[in-house]
């Protein structure tokens, strides 16, 4: 059964440093998307991209994220910045229409 | 801003009962919802969705929705301990490819 995957499951990064995190959607999917979920709070949007741009996001999605589909596999988030604040789960989902949305297995992001 | 409330738990059920989530929402003009389970740790898997108001069974899952309440449930028949999980009700933002708006999960404690 196709799945989502994510790499890496974990990622350490000092305060202030870039990270990038890697995600390949399910093959046949058209819209992807970025969530995240602090350790004991709710999944939280962040972003959501379809036909090679942004097409909705969160308040928390402010300038220095961004999202890039570089090749016809991946899908990247890149926080430029790092936070204390920022660590989390980092969960990408994909669909094949929008809002029936399959989840990998997450980043999980710690800022030191 | 959308709001989805669900009763955070835990929910303790014993072993062959069936389990009662239940969720409301805010914005009336939902039109699609979704549970997903959520295992420790783990990210969150789609377990049933539903468009329309009255009752979708799928295996020992059936998902009941009323609008005009702006209730939705999902029930587990047969309750496994494998059943034990935190239950996330989720609501698109908007249309077309927008991300979804979770609420906080019960955590569903099954007993042998």
């Amino acid at each position: 059964e196709p799945e989502v995957t994510q790499t890496p499951s974990h990622q350490v990064t000092q305060m202030g440093q870039e990270v990038i995190l890697r995600c390949v959607p399910i093959s046949n999917h058209l819209y992807f998307y970025w969530y995240r979920q602090i350790l004991g709070q709710k999944v939280e949007f962040l972003v959501s991209f379809y036909n090679n741009e942004i097409s909705e996001k969160s308040e928390i999605f402010d300038d220095q994220f961004s999202v890039e589909r570089p090749d016809g596999s991946n899908f990247t988030l890149k926080i430029r910045s790092t936070k204390l604040e920022d660590s989390a789960m980092y969960f990408c989902a994909s669909s094949e229409r929008a809002h029936e949305q399959y989840f990998g297995p997450g980043t999980r992001l710690t800022v030191t | 801003q959308k709001e989805v409330e669900q009763n955070s738990g835990p929910l303790s059920v014993p072993e062959g009962a069936i389990a009662s989530l239940n969720c409301t929402y805010s914005d009336r003009g939902s039109q699609s919802f979704f549970w997903y389970r959520q295992y420790s740790g783990k990210s969150p898997e789609l377990i049933m969705f539903i468009y329309s108001n009255g009752d979708k069974e799928d295996g020992r899952f059936t998902a009941q929705l009323n609008k005009a309440s702006q209730y939705v449930s999902l029930l587990i028949r047969d309750s496994q301990p494998s059943d034990s999980a935190t239950y996330l009700c989720a609501v698109p933002a908007g249309g077309g490819a927008d991300g979804l708006t979770f609420g906080k999960g019960t955590h569903l404690i099954i007993q042998p």
